[in-house]
This record gives C-alpha cells, structure tokens and sequence, in this order.
C-alpha cells in the first residue's frame, strides 16, 4: 500500500509552452502533498507544500505565479510549470502524506522536465 | 532554519563489509529525521525515522541508525552491505506543517557503490 504516482515520468517541452504534472496517491487519502525540485547530484529541494482544497503554501524564493500548484481532491495534486525555461528543466518529485496517519511521507518516482 | 550535512558524497564498499553514512543536522528544537533511499527510476523510499524515544532506530532493509543529540547526529548503519543496496542515501530533518506532514530538508546525499 501507499503508493504514488507521477505522470508524466518525462517531458520535453519547448520554451515558452507550459507544463503541468500529476502527482497521485493511488491507494490512500492524502491531506498534504509536497511538491520537491532535484537538480542532477544534487538534494530534493522542497517547492511548495498543499493541503486539499486550500492554497499552497510556497517555500521562500519560488514564484508562485510560475508553479502553479492545484491539490483539488484528496487523491490528486497538480504542478503547473507556466511559460517554461530551460532553467526549469528539472526532476520534480512529489510526495503525499496519508490522512489520518503518521507523518510519513510517500514520495512518487519523479517526473523529468527538459525545456528546449 | 534547519539543515542536514551529509559530508560524503560517495562511498564504496565491498559487499559483505559494514557500512556507516554520516548525517548531521542544524535544528532548533526536538527533530525527526528520516533516512530515505533513491534508486534510478524509484520514488524515495523510507528506511527509518526518529520522532522520540530509543535513539537506536531499526529500519528496513537491515538498516539502523542512532540519534546522537550531543553530536546532532543520526549516522545511518548496516552491518553487512549487499549489492542490491547500492543507491543513492538522503537523510533529512523535518519541521511539522499544518494539516500533518513535516516539511522536508534533505541532505545533499551520499551515493553508495558496492564492490562484488
């Protein structure tokens, strides 16, 4: 059990376009969903955290306007990457946190960006 | 703010031989720690956590680790490494968020190679 997952698992996208990912807890309820950025050798980055039907919440120095983040039902959240750059491309990871159950975290496989 | 430093970024071990992965932690107040692991094409996938209690944490995997509030420390062990274990190792430091979940600040990570 509590299994996530990302779609799209790679995308190539030109510049200017946008792009949005999903991120699904596929057998779990999740309240809160974490929206992670990993540049190649290096850490996860925390983006964004989202609590269902509310705001994200964005960590200091992301642009809210350009990561777009929708947590509209309790199994699917989703990130926006508007008027792409190919400074955004990245390996975006999510994770979700069971309702109701303890504060581990269950992170989905990633998702590759490349902006040409 | 909090942080984690995971001072090796590589490690090689032959198998069959111990293992010990350093992680120290910045953080203001009592912390929960997490180790997780990273294989290509695999979401992150928890080995441990310390929220309280016994500062000698069982894992999965055969893993464990030890909570050191002296040396802010939670090294990662394993007595015995297998091949299978090569991947790629983050410790992180989580700070609770409204709506549960902790928010995750992750090491730079240390990359395991094992030596048949």
């Amino acid at each position: 059990g509590a299994v996530v997952s990302q779609h799209p698992s790679w995308v190539i996208c030109k510049s200017g376009t946008s792009v949005k990912i999903e991120c699904r807890s596929l057998d779990f309820q999740a309240t809160t969903m974490f929206w992670y950025r990993q540049f190649p050798k290096q850490s996860l980055m925390l983006m964004a955290t989202s609590n269902e039907g509310s705001k994200a919440t964005y960590e200091q120095g992301v642009e809210k306007d350009k990561f777009l983040i929708n947590h509209a039902s309790l199994t699917l959240s989703t990130l926006t990457v508007t008027s792409a750059h190919p400074e955004d491309s990245s390996f975006y990871i999510c994770s979700a946190k069971r309702q109701g159950g303890t504060d581990t975290q269950y992170f989905g496989p990633g998702t590759r960006l490349t902006v040409l | 703010a909090q942080s984690v430093t995971q001072p090796d970024i590589h490690i090689t071990v032959s198998e069959g031989a111990s293992l010990e992965l350093r992680c120290n932690y910045s953080y203001g107040a009592t912390p929960y720690l997490f180790w997780y692991v990273q294989s290509p094409g695999q979401g992150l996938q928890l080995l441990l956590k310390y929220f309280s209690g016994d500062t000698l944490v069982q894992g999965i995997k055969g893993f464990e680790a030890e909570f050191k509030r002296s040396q802010s420390s939670f090294n990662l062990r394993k007595p015995s490494v297998h091949w299978s274990d090569a991947a790629e190792y983050f410790c992180a430091v989580g700070a609770p968020v409204t709506g549960g979940g902790n928010k995750l600040t992750f090491g730079t990570g240390t990359q395991l190679k094992v030596e048949l």
